[in-house]
């Protein structure tokens, strides 16, 4: 089955407690990004890759590391978290679209409570 | 200004009518406009996209109406069923050549049966 995967799907840490975020997809997509989602303030971009060892900045990178070493990974790092990065996780993946763009396939999500 | 709005932050509607959710932009350099369908607890999925040169696009029921010199784009849900409600996002994104979007804020849209 095609898929974007997150582990874990749940998580409570406290603050300063290193921590990542698994993504993995099995659709070969070249393209691959992570959001955070708070009430009110919709999806916001966090970092995206659009190949293997290519990321950049999206509208909220502060606090957050990414790595792209291989094409169906994308792992989100919270070197120092901190009660601001309470929210819920999305990793999203897709080929790379034609000129009229691409369609991003969401994962489940991650549910991150920093204490 | 990367910002999208987007309006109304909730709305409800009777079965069979229709529903309508709005979004503005100020950066000229988006070029792709989709919308987005979310259900509590799962991720949001593609519902619907049009590129800045088409002025609408139909699928089933969902049709995108686009406004380049307005710099607005709407979603038009007809026959508005039960099954619609759910959390709908627009979406931009912005600079060719890069994988950046920016979404609205959300329209959470109830359909009384």
């Amino acid at each position: 089955e095609a898929q974007v995967t997150q582990n874990p799907r749940y998580l409570i840490t406290v603050t300063g407690k290193k921590l990542t975020v698994t993504c993995s997809q099995n659709m070969n997509h070249e393209y691959m990004s992570w959001y955070r989602q708070d009430p009110g303030l919709g999806l916001r971009q966090i970092y995206y890759s659009m190949n293997v060892e290519v990321t950049d900045k999206g509208d909220v990178p502060e606090g957050y590391k990414v790595s792209r070493k291989e094409k169906r990974n994308f792992p989100l790092i919270l070197e120092s978290p901190s009660p601001n990065q309470t929210s819920l996780y999305f990793c999203a993946s897709s080929n790379k679209g034609p000129v009229g763009g691409e369609t991003q396939y969401f994962g489940p999500g991650t549910r991150l409570l920093v204490l | 200004q990367q910002q999208v709005k987007q309006s109304p932050q909730s709305l409800i509607v009777q079965k069979g009518g229709i529903s309508i959710i709005n979004c503005a932009y100020e950066n000229t350099a988006f070029d792709y406009f989709p919308w987005y369908q979310q259900f509590p607890g799962k991720g949001p999925a593609l519902l619907i996209a049009i590129r800045p040169d088409v002025s609408e696009k139909k699928e089933g029921r969902f049709t995108i109406s686009f406004n380049k010199s307005a710099k607005q784009f709407s979603l038009h849900i007809m026959d508005s069923q039960p099954g619609d409600s759910a959390t709908y996002f627009c979406a931009a994104r912005g600079v060719r050549g890069t994988y950046k979007y920016i979404f609205g804020t959300g329209t959470r849209l109830k359909v009384l049966a």
